[in-house]
């Protein structure tokens, strides 16, 4: 089993729509999740973190859930500006971040 | 706001050339990373690196690769003998620690540069 699995997508969604991503990881993956955001043939930005709790930052939310080894990134309202591929990650607490393959996002007008 | 920094964007080499990519990390970061991504796959850790030594290193890094810190701001990615399949996007990154402690475990990306091996 890959350590961070995503399914790749595309999403292709209109402006306005809800959109969510999952993310799977073993067990030997990670114990801190983050979403990241890449722009193509940019470098990965850090979107958000995520918590047990889940967090909210705008109109994103994260929520990670380990019984089941799932994190989730939901986005509301998507703008065309949200078109990127949207990475799942862990880290592994010693700075080696796990990157998923990625789950491309398409807004369309 | 900071930023990491890298050069080139783009190096273009041929085969066993060696090549050294180079990336000033923010100021006051102690925590070093380069990752690579090949077209069309993932981001994948290559190395850490922290206190003048590699912290930890992936199957990747073998004995082609080394990293230094050779002064107070760079940060460099060695290869020395480069193949084909070395071609991708290498990134690095700083953090000011890889503990999570506030977001201070956040590694910041440079833009990258290319390596195309002919």
């Amino acid at each position: 089993r890959k350590e961070v699995e995503q399914d790749p997508g595309p999403f292709n969604v209109p402006e306005g729509a809800t959109v969510a991503f999952n993310c799977t990881y073993s067990n030997s993956a990670s114990q801190s999740f983050f979403w990241y955001r890449q722009d193509c043939r940019k470098e990965p930005k850090l979107l958000m973190s995520v918590y047990s709790s889940g967090n909210e930052d705008g109109r994103f939310t994260a929520q990670l859930n380990r019984a089941s080894q799932y994190i989730s990134l939901l986005i509301r309202d998507s703008k065309l500006s949200d078109s990127a591929t949207y990475l799942c990650v862990g880290d592994n607490q010693g700075g080696k971040l796990i990157f998923g393959q990625g789950t491309e996002l398409s807004v369309k007008p | 706001e900071p930023e990491v920094t890298q050069t080139p964007s783009h190096q273009v080499t041929q085969m066993g050339q060696e090549v050294i990519l180079r990336c000033v990390p923010i100021s006051n970061h102690l925590y070093f990373y380069w990752y690579r991504q090949i077209l069309g796959q993932k981001v994948e850790f290559l190395v850490s690196f922290y206190n003048n030594e590699i912290s930890e290193k992936s199957e990747i890094f073998d004995d082609q690769f080394s990293v230094e810190r050779p002064d107070g701001s760079n940060f460099t990615l060695k290869i020395r003998s480069t193949k084909l399949e070395d071609s991708a996007m290498y990134f690095c990154a700083s953090s000011e620690s890889p503990w999570t402690s506030g977001g201070a475990n956040e590694q910041f990306f440079g833009p990258g540069t290319r390596l195309t091996v002919l």
